[in-house]
């Protein structure tokens, strides 16, 4: 059965510092990877995706995401983080041709001011 | 992007009772999905809500606690049927676009006494 794994319960970390939370995915066809976060108080939103094409994928807010197949993975990344960043993020993952989409348990990030 | 809406937002209901929410979309889309997320824990698909036929439900959710209607395009109902405690939980609609990019509503934050 397919599955995503977020490695990353909680992260907590300063204003500046780099972020990077994992997310692997477990599932042979080909799949579209999508992040989604969650602040407090509000509902959920796409953050970025992926479909095909450049691994690299640039989403909202500074945000960035790379796929790499070898590894399933698709980890999020944020070179400098803002306390306003403080929210949780979600990995999911479509199998291509079906509409279902599987989630990660997600990861609370907190950032100090 | 489609703008969602549900209602009520939150609820708090008695054991053995029924709630029903109410998901409304702004444009018409094809496929709407009702999932659940428990507390601390990730997003699962409770079912596929299907306009003019019967839900289909994930593995684990049957149509007699969680019935669905889906009357037209843009509305659809999820009926928490005869609650109990581990019913507490935020109900989610979802809508999947042309795109393949799903969208959420704020959800419903339910408690069950």
């Amino acid at each position: 059965a397919q599955s995503v794994s977020q490695h990353n319960h909680h992260v907590i970390l300063s204003e500046a510092a780099s972020l990077e939370l994992g997310c692997n995915y477990s599932y042979g066809g080909t799949v579209n990877l999508f992040w989604y976060v969650q602040y407090p108080g509000q509902h959920l939103q796409l953050l970025l995706k992926y479909f095909s094409g450049d691994p690299l994928v640039k989403g909202i807010k500074g945000f960035e995401a790379e796929f790499i197949k070898s590894k399933f993975s698709f980890n999020l990344r944020k070179p400098s983080v803002q306390w306003s960043d403080t929210a949780e993020y979600f990995c999911a993952v479509n199998a291509g041709g079906t509409y279902k989409y599987i989630f990660g348990t997600g990861t609370r990030l907190k950032v100090l001011a | 992007s489609a703008v969602i809406s549900q209602k009520p937002s939150r609820d708090i209901c008695q054991r053995g009772t029924s709630l029903t929410i109410q998901c409304q979309v702004d444009s018409q889309v094809t496929m709407m999905f009702w999932y659940r997320q428990q507390p601390g824990q990730s997003l699962t698909l409770i079912a596929t809500a299907n306009q003019g036929s019967e839900a289909t439900y994930e593995s684990g959710f049957v149509i007699d606690k969680f019935p669905i209607s889906r009357p037209n395009l843009t509305f659809s109902t999820l009926t928490v049927s005869n609650m109990s405690p581990e019913d507490s939980s935020i109900y989610l609609c979802s809508v999947v676009s042309l795109y393949n990019e799903q969208f959420f509503g704020p959800g419903t934050r339910l408690t069950v006494l």
